[in-house]
């Protein structure tokens, strides 16, 4: 089926342990990002990629990489985890000028 | 701070009736779109209006847009009990980031 898919759904976390979330989307979209949801605040710009071998920061980069090496592929890295970082994560992609599609959600709890 | 702010936080209608949420940013922006998302649930895309455009339709939605004003709003007709959901506005900023407010919560009850 097309779409986003996002890997696990649930993880539970120790702080200072490190982890990658999979993001893998069939629609040959140039444009991936990866957001976090906090009760009351909405969607939240962590990383974006506009194409295979690039990205950039958004809102809150801090604690988090990412990498696109293909097209279809762009992981999230969370480097040593902290409580903050509890919450649900979203990945997305679209082409330019056009709406997201996003995944089901990844809901990361650290402990 | 959020680039798009909802208002209001939160709506409470009957079944039948229209619900009305605004949006309102700060900077110039490409498009806005408006998602939907269900309790638990991935967003989904609902509709994009450009810059360049004042009102589109889709199905029972019709969003409003005013770059003067800075503001958008999304009127859903006729609502049903399945529109219950929270809503939110984002807004191209770039080709590259889609910034996304904090959303409207809609309640329709049956």
């Amino acid at each position: 089926n097309a779409g986003v898919t996002q890997t696990p759904k649930f993880q539970v976390l120790k702080t200072g342990q490190s982890m990658t979330l999979q993001c893998a989307q069939d629609m040959n979209h140039e444009y991936m990002s990866w957001y976090r949801q906090d009760p009351g605040m909405g969607l939240r710009l962590i990383h974006y990629s506009v194409g295979a071998g690039i990205t950039d920061q958004g809102e809150v980069p801090n604690g988090y990489n990412v990498s696109r090496s293909t097209t279809e592929d762009f992981p999230l890295r969370l480097l040593s985890a902290a409580p903050s970082q509890t919450s649900v994560y979203f990945c997305a992609s679209r082409f330019q000028g056009s709406g997201y599609t996003f995944g089901s959600g990844t809901r990361l709890t650290v402990v | 701070s959020q680039q798009g702010e909802e208002d209001p936080q939160a709506l409470s209608i009957q079944e039948g009736e229209n619900a009305t949420m605004n949006c309102s940013y700060k900077t110039s922006i490409n498009n806005l779109q408006w998602y939907r998302q269900n309790s638990g649930r991935g967003l989904v895309h609902l509709i994009l209006i450009r810059s360049n455009e004042r009102e589109k339709h889709s199905g029972r939605l019709r969003v409003t847009l005013d770059t003067s004003k800075k503001s958008s709003s999304l009127l859903i007709t006729a609502s049903r009990a399945a529109d219950t959901a929270s809503y939110f506005c984002a807004t191209d900023v770039s080709s590259y980031k889609l910034i996304f407010g904090s959303g409207t919560r809609l309640l329709v009850r049956p």
